[in-house]
């Protein structure tokens, strides 16, 4: 039973284009989005945060936004670049609870020069 | 140390012998968890220590698996008679509190051969 769901494994897209992964939670006591990138050998590191009282948080070249509703968030990335190939982690927490990081599966980004 | 520091940072184990794997999260945080990834995977949780609250063990795949923290410093994960299944890497990671941000390392590659 996946509370956090990232249904395509891999993505690839060209440099300089837009990257979009997807992740899908199903407890709606999760309030805290967070997504992760992993390079191979290394630990995942983090890379940005939502709160559910905000619909969109962005960093850089990276954006984050959240579907409350249909329960469904978004890793924005433009303009995409090759040091971005990574796999890429969602992961969710219900902030009232004292309850670890949901992680989802992962979905490999490749940006292709 | 700056960041969450683990070690082994690679171990080759015979089938049926046990492993500890150590973990020294980063100073004053309070949160302490083990997540595991096997190939092709994503990320499992194994184990949640926070303050002097009783661990979630939820996540611990057998009783073979077990993990300690003293005080709110080092933890230890040991593995019991290994078996090959239990070949992942194991990351520790540390947060300031339940529900943060939490903070990986480099990861403990386990092979059991």
């Amino acid at each position: 039973d996946q509370q956090v769901k990232q249904n395509s494994p891999s993505l690839s897209v060209q440099e300089g284009r837009i990257s979009i992964l997807n992740c899908d939670y199903t407890n709606s006591m999760f309030d805290y989005f967070l997504w992760y990138k992993k390079y191979p050998a290394e630990g995942p590191t983090f890379l940005i945060s939502i709160s559910s009282i905000k619909d969109k948080n962005e960093d850089g070249r990276f954006t984050v936004f959240l579907n409350k509703s249909a329960k469904h968030l978004s890793l924005h990335i433009v303009p995409s670049q090759p040091g971005d190939s990574a796999v890429y982690f969602c992961a969710a927490s219900a902030l009232s609870g004292n309850t670890p990081l949901v992680f989802g599966k992962g979905t490999r980004l490749s940006v292709i020069a | 140390g700056a960041g969450v520091s683990q070690s082994p940072s690679n171990k080759v184990t015979e089938k049926g012998k046990d492993v500890e794997l150590r973990c020294d999260p980063i100073s004053g945080h309070t949160a302490l968890y083990w997540y595991r990834q096997r190939l092709g995977q994503g990320l499992e949780f194994l184990i949640y220590f926070q303050g002097n609250s009783a661990p979630d063990k939820s996540g611990l795949p057998s009783d073979r698996f077990s993990a300690e923290r003293t005080g709110e410093s080092v933890s230890t994960l040991t593995i019991q008679r290994t078996q090959q299944e239990d070949s992942a890497v194991y990351l520790c990671a540390s947060s300031p509190g339940p529900g943060n941000t939490i903070y990986f390392g480099e990861g403990s590659w386990l092979t059991v051969v």
